[in-house]
């Protein structure tokens, strides 16, 4: 069974504290989504890396895709109360199945 | 609208009735996801419909639980004599093709009593 570690499961920080998060698998994926849900909302995407090393920036927010393109990291700087949600991410199958893997999300809350 | 709409938002049910969720995807996308979220927490694979193709069902938790998507759009999912475990928000999500970037609902929250 593929699996997609993401950690930590909880982070509460301060208001314009840095924070990464980490998204971990054994496995090799074609390519991997973050989304971030706030509550009484679906997820929506942030971005998708798809080559292994890439690094993508969407102002404060910093992804990369590791180079076997095995894991992901969400590195967020000078965190904000806007930045609260449940982040998650999704990697995709490689191959024609391209079927999404689920880590079960990293509950972020930033204090004012 | 052009997103993906769920129905209803909010359901109460009693315990052993049958309930529908609905689903309408946005407009083209050929992929259409269930999943099932618990408070706060990550995301339970249900069904997957792709086109014409035979759903991928295999995330249902029991037979209580079905799905239709009728002519390539709409699709209801359909639980069955609820118990009070299948309390959740479902949610449902559609994309352009399998593996691309989910567009999704802002879901439907059962609670069963």
């Amino acid at each position: 069974t593929q699996l997609l570690e993401q950690s930590p499961q909880f982070l509460s920080i301060q208001e314009g504290e840095n924070l990464t998060v980490y998204c971990n698998s054994s496995s090799v994926f074609s390519s991997l989504q973050w989304y971030r849900q706030e509550p009484g909302e679906g997820p929506v995407l942030l971005v998708t890396v798809v080559t292994g090393g890439e690094v993508k920036k969407l102002k404060r927010l910093t992804f990369q895709f590791g180079d076997a393109r095995k894991d992901s990291s969400l590195h967020i700087t000078a965190a904000q109360p806007g930045d609260t949600g449940l982040y998650l991410c999704a990697g995709a199958q490689a191959g024609n199945n391209r079927k999404l893997i689920w880590g079960l999300g990293t509950s972020l809350a930033v204090n004012p | 609208g052009a997103g993906v709409s769920q129905s209803p938002s909010n359901k109460v049910t009693e315990k052993g009735k049958d309930v529908e969720l609905r689903c309408d995807p946005i407009s083209g996308h050929t992929a259409l996801y269930w999943y099932r979220q618990s408070l706060g927490q990550g995301l339970e694979f249900l069904i997957y419909f792709q086109g014409n193709s035979a759903p991928d069902k295999s995330g249902l938790p029991s037979d209580r639980f079905s799905a239709e998507r009728t002519g390539g759009s709409v699709s209801t999912l359909t639980i069955q004599r609820t118990q009070q475990e299948d309390s959740a928000v479902y949610l449902c999500a559609s994309s352009r093709d399998r593996g691309r970037e989910l567009f999704f609902g802002e879901g439907s929250r059962l609670t069963v009593l």
